[in-house]
């Protein structure tokens, strides 16, 4: 079946550490994105890539990195210079932009930093 | 102020009962979805709408442009429908996607 799979589902971290989450997906999406959502807030995109070898900052870049060497990967690495780590992290596809269809989302990777 | 405000954040209905959730949103949008997000946390979309109204089994969406609301109603509720209901608009300036906050609808038996 076609879609996006995310992993870890948890994860934990120490203060310092570099961790990173995976997102696959098999629907051939050009488009991929990464969301972090907080209690009582809205999802806010982190980052986000319309094409293979390009990606753009979202609205809360700060202390993240990504990469898009394949088209059905998108891995996010949240560094130790992201002061408050600690969220659920949805990673989301689309065939284009986000006006051209469906978004597709993973299930979820939660991040602890203890 | 959010773009993008839902009501009610919370809501409990029980089982049959015909549901109502609100979204207004106060920028130019191009569309909007509605999404449910399970309480695993997976998020699953419902509905893409740009004007007028879809429905799909027991789910309508409608959205009047004019007035920047959009609802989402469903209809016969059952318990399985409990979950966080989102919508999220398509800035007509940017492309980006502006999430509310969220509904949480509890369906008791």
């Amino acid at each position: 079946d076609g879609g996006i799979t995310q992993s870890p589902k948890y994860l934990f971290r120490k203060e310092g550490q570099n961790v990173t989450l995976s997102c696959e997906q098999n629907l051939n999406h050009d488009a991929m994105y990464w969301y972090r959502q907080d209690p009582g807030q809205g999802l806010r995109l982190i980052y986000y890539s319309q094409i293979v070898n390009d990606f753009q900052k979202g609205d809360i870049a700060e202390g993240y990195s990504v990469s898009r060497e394949k088209k059905e990967s998108f891995p996010l690495t949240v560094t130790s210079a992201q002061k408050n780590p600690t969220a659920f992290y949805l990673c989301a596809s689309s065939i284009g932009g986000s006006d051209t269809g469906e978004l597709f989302f993973g299930e979820g990777s939660r991040l602890t930093v203890l | 102020k959010n773009e993008v405000e839902q009501s009610p954040q919370n809501l409990t209905a029980q089982e049959g009962e015909f549901i109502t959730i609100n979204c207004s949103y106060s920028v130019g949008i191009s569309a909007l979805h509605w999404l449910q997000q399970h309480p695993g946390g997976g998020i699953v979309s419902l509905f893409m709408l740009s004007s007028g109204k879809k429905k799909h089994g027991r789910l309508i969406a409608t959205i009047n442009i004019q007035e920047k609301h959009s609802s989402l109603h469903i209809t016969a509720s059952h318990p399985r429908d409990s979950a966080v209901y989102i919508c999220a608009a398509i800035s007509g300036a940017t492309n980006k996607l502006i999430f509310g906050t969220g509904t949480l609808l509890a369906v008791q038996p």
